[in-house]
């Protein structure tokens, strides 16, 4: 399967911690991109990431790539309540198509 | 900013029934994608279209159909609804220049079949 994999698919942390989630896939890609979806609600980008970019910041957010890998991973730092939400990383599929991950679950403690 | 809007947010069918979904754009995208969200599955793509009229398979398209007749809608039917197509339905419009590769969703539609 092309599908991206994500780990962890949960993660539960106190506000003000970091959190960190991963993502695998297998094929060459020109960019990733990092999705945010709130309850029963669509996906919203966070990031995009080229295949030529090692590290990229918005805010709060840490993007890593490693092609070589083959994985990326999304820090969300000094996290707040309001950042509970499930995570999902996205890569092209040709034909302007996205393979998303699972997703992770990211819930986050007052 | 980028609207993307679904004709319903929750929708409940019988088994058999002939079921429509819409889904609007209102940035002038070219290409549109019907995708379906299920528990530890993530997001399964169905259909996409890369111009008016025109519609690709993508990985689920068994028992459902798409049309785009105009360049801002994209409708999903599901010409005879079962209970295995309840789901999570998002619509996605794609925006692709310069320095942005983004996909930008609807609302989704809580679809459930008795």
């Amino acid at each position: 399967s092309q599908q991206g994999e994500e780990d962890p698919q949960a993660l539960s942390i106190q506000e003000g911690e970091n959190a960190t989630m991963n993502c695998s896939y297998k094929t060459s890609i020109n960019n990733l991109q990092w999705y945010r979806q709130n309850s029963g609600r669509g996906l919203v980008h966070l990031i995009l990431i080229r295949s030529n970019e090692r590290e990229k910041h918005s805010g709060r957010l840490r993007v890593t790539l490693d092609t070589s890998k083959k994985s990326s991973s999304l820090l969300i730092t000094a996290s707040r309540a309001a950042d509970t939400a499930s995570y999902f990383c996205a890569f092209s599929g040709g034909y302007n198509k996205l393979i998303f991950g699972a997703g992770t679950r990211l819930a986050v403690h007052p | 900013d980028v609207k993307v809007t679904q004709s319903s947010r929750y929708l409940v069918k019988r088994t058999g029934e002939k079921v429509f979904l819409e889904c609007v754009q209102d940035m002038d995208h070219e290409n549109m994608f019907w995708y379906r969200q299920d528990p530890g599955l993530g997001l399964r793509l169905i259909y996409f279209s890369y111009d008016v009229k025109m519609k690709e398979k993508g990985d689920i398209p068994e028992g459902y159909s798409v049309s785009r007749e105009k360049k801002e809608r994209f409708s999903l039917i599901l010409e005879s609804a079962s209970t295995n197509q309840t789901s999570m339905y998002l619509c996605a419009s794609h925006e692709t220049s310069g320095n942005t590769d983004t996909q930008y969703f609807g609302p989704g539609t809580r679809l459930t079949v008795l």
